[in-house]
């Protein structure tokens, strides 16, 4: 089972800074199928990037993804009130599917 | 509209067997794999296992095996999660969520459901 460790546990940031989540993997990811998804309370979770760093449909600019093999990054170029929420990352490539603990990003 | 829909809240007490619902509309409901992922109160996601309305062909992690079954029913475009018998600590949301790419097992989780609230006390 691949093991997702995400870091910082909580990221308290300003409204408009740059944002800047880790998630690092027990062993290589398969075909760097990683994903990221927003988690806000009382919604279901949001696909934000597959592939690593390919956004989903009709998520904004503002959110990149990076990374390949163990090590991987969640940017959010300039953050919107919106975006405060929880953050995951997955592991598709492999069995079982795995998710990182998550990281909260709140406002400072 | 493409959308997954999930039956209502349920509250059980332990021992009593459950069935959860998640009904796709809007595309081919038999040619996307669905997986249930469970969220325990305050806590992450866990993938619980997956299958495929189209042939019934599921999969369980293994921290889920034995303890829940997954079904389909392809004639209703629905897919079933259920327990013999519940303990308190199934107390959870529930959510089914189907795959981005319609035929692919390994594929990134596109389409959530609304998530059902199971709680389990006495």
């Amino acid at each position: 089972e691949i093991v997702l460790t995400q870091s910082p546990g909580t990221l308290s940031l300003s409204p408009g800074e740059r944002a800047t989540l880790s998630c690092r993997a027990s062993q290589s990811v398969s075909s760097s199928y990683l994903a990221w998804y927003q988690h806000k309370p009382g919604q279901a979770p949001r696909l934000l990037i597959y592939g690593a760093s390919n956004r989903a449909t009709g998520i904004p600019d503002r959110f990149s993804g990076s990374g390949s093999g163990t090590d991987f990054t969640l940017t959010i170029s300039r953050l919107e009130p919106e975006d405060f929420a929880v953050y995951y990352c997955q592991q598709y490539g492999s069995s079982p599917r795995t998710f990182g603990q998550g990281t909260k990003v709140e406002i400072k | 509209e493409v959308q997954l829909v999930q039956s209502g809240a349920e509250v059980k007490k332990p021992g009593e067997s459950l069935k959860i619902s998640c009904k796709g509309s809007g595309y081919t409901f038999t040619s996307y794999w669905i997986n249930w992922v469970r969220q325990m109160p305050g806590k992450g996601l866990e993938w619980m296992g997956i299958i495929y309305p189209g042939d019934s062909d599921t999969r369980y992690s293994p921290s889920f095996q034995g303890q829940v079954t997954i079904s389909a029913d392809k004639s209703i475009n629905t897919a079933y999660l259920q327990w013999s018998s519940l303990k308190a600590s199934d107390t959870a949301i529930y959510y089914c969520v189907r795959h981005r790419d319609s035929g692919k097992i390994y594929n990134p989780f596109d389409l959530w459901g609304q998530g059902t609230m199971v709680t389990v006390s006495s």
